[in-house]
């Protein structure tokens, strides 16, 4: 049973709008979350993370929103360019129990239309 | 050569065949990982290493067998595999397996096809 979850396997948006990524997990004590951006044959790369003490984290045009109550997470991008077109992952830790064992989502491909 | 290197890109081999995947990292890190990303699915762990030390084997077929010979190089042996093995196989590296909220640097990855 899958314990984070990407519902959308693609998504496609216009350069300079907004793009949201979303995530799932079902695993409670899951206290550390991750995105991770992947080019095509390259390995994936670390964008963002947030700890579960906050419900936001913000670099540049990436925003992480945390929901606990609702086990949800989402990535923003703003605004959205051609070179954010990749596959995106979400991961999650429970770091106080496991360390850096890192449980993904399967992945959203964005695509940047110009 | 800086981060995370993985070799070879490419692999083909037969079932019977042995061969293995090759991963080095350049960051000073002590633990070291194997990913698997199969067609559609999310990447699933599959060994850990901490300090030169096995720390996690997420229930893998014994047809992969890990090395560990010191922190900076990792090996994946492969033998009898199936063509459902197929896959990406990353290699990545984290500071400590332990602590939490690390991030982990991830290498190329192998893609591996098992004929």
């Amino acid at each position: 049973d899958q314990q984070v979850k990407q519902n959308s396997p693609s998504l496609s948006v216009q350069e300079g709008r907004i793009s949201i990524l979303n995530c799932d997990y079902t695993n409670s004590m899951f206290d550390y979350f991750l995105w991770y951006k992947k080019y095509p044959a390259e390995g994936p790369t670390f964008l963002i993370s947030i700890s579960s003490i906050k419900d936001k984290n913000e670099d540049g045009r990436f925003t992480v929103f945390l929901n606990k109550s609702a086990k949800h997470l989402s990535l923003h991008i703003v605004p959205s360019q051609p070179g954010d077109s990749a596959v995106y992952f979400c991961a999650a830790s429970d770091s106080y129990n496991a360390g850096n064992m890192l449980t993904f989502g399967g992945g959203t491909r964005l695509m940047v239309k110009p | 050569e800086t981060g995370v290197t993985q070799t070879p890109r490419h692999l083909v081999m037969g079932m019977t065949n042995k061969k293995s995947l090759k991963c080095e990292q350049h960051l000073g890190h002590n633990a070291m990982y194997w990913y698997k990303q199969s067609a559609k699915k999310p990447l699933e762990l599959m060994f850990v290493y901490n300090f030169k030390e096995q720390t996690e084997n997420n229930s893998v077929p014994s047809r992969f067998s890990p090395e560990c010979p010191n922190s900076s190089h990792l090996f994946l042996h492969l033998h009898t595999l199936q063509p459902e093995d197929s896959a990406l196989y990353l290699c990545a590296s984290s500071q400590d397996s332990r602590a939490g909220a690390n991030v982990l640097t991830f290498g190329a990855g192998s893609r591996l096809t098992v004929l």
